[in-house]
């Protein structure tokens, strides 16, 4: 079964770390780029960052630049996102997610988020 | 960015009706637009691609439709399960946006 599991969430003090960890299990992450996008408590959902199949291409929200830094491991077939510097306004469940290329039946490409994993919720309070 | 207005923000319908829900783009994403079904705790599940385009398993009671800036996602027949929480994503480009959700609740 084509899955994502996401792990490392919890309670973290503002200004704390904490790394989150994807895990893919029915199909060989190194041929996806990889999403994390986060859902605030009662708020819609947010793209958080991407990176491109071998890790070479990162891309950030603003908001999260320069404290947020995500990463893969092929060979794991894992993804992670490493967060510093952590902020009330980042507590969220955050979601990892595969984007994958589908065609239509024109033969038009497009980038699809078609895979989600369930969420681990991330909480920054005193 | 790309903003996603969806609506309505939440619904209440029976079982057996049918409903339809909206996203609207700032700017025109050709059909580059997915809708997804989330209920609590679990983990979203993909739809609609590409705007129109029945997603591998996925019920022939659910129907998208729209390009450009306009778009929508019909249930023809409701069922017990459908009752979730609907949204949008748009894949023309990043930062990848989405709809604010439709709550689907049983009237």
């Amino acid at each position: 079964e084509v899955q994502l599991e996401e792990s490392g969430g919890g309670l973290v003090q503002p200004g704390g770390s904490l790394r989150l960890s994807c895990e893919a299990s029915g199909f060989t992450l190194s041929r996806y780029w990889m999403l994390w996008v986060r859902q605030a408590p009662g708020k819609g959902l947010a793209w958080v960052a991407n990176i491109g199949h071998d890790g070479s291409l990162k891309n950030y929200v603003d908001s999260v630049k320069g404290r947020f830094t995500i990463s893969r491991d092929n060979a794991r077939n894992s993804m992670y996102l490493q967060m510093d510097s952590l902020r009330a306004e980042d507590t969220a469940v955050y979601f990892c997610v595969r984007d994958s290329d589908y065609s239509d039946k024109s033969g038009i490409h497009y980038d699809v988020c078609d895979i989600w994993g369930q969420g681990t919720l991330v909480t920054v309070s005193s | 960015a790309i903003q996603m207005t969806q609506s309505p923000s939440s619904l209440s319908a029976s079982v057996g009706d049918r409903v339809t829900i909206t996203c609207r783009a700032s700017q025109a994403i050709r059909s580059d637009l997915g809708w997804y079904q989330q209920k609590p705790g679990k983990a979203p599940k993909l739809l609609i691609f590409a705007a129109s385009n029945l997603q591998s398993g996925v019920p022939a009671r659910f129907a998208g439709s729209g390009s450009g800036t306009y778009f929508t996602l019909t249930i023809s027949s409701l069922q017990p399960e459908d009752f979730a929480t609907y949204f949008c994503l748009q894949d023309y480009n990043y930062p990848r946006t989405f709809g604010q959700g439709t709550k689907l609740e049983l009237k």
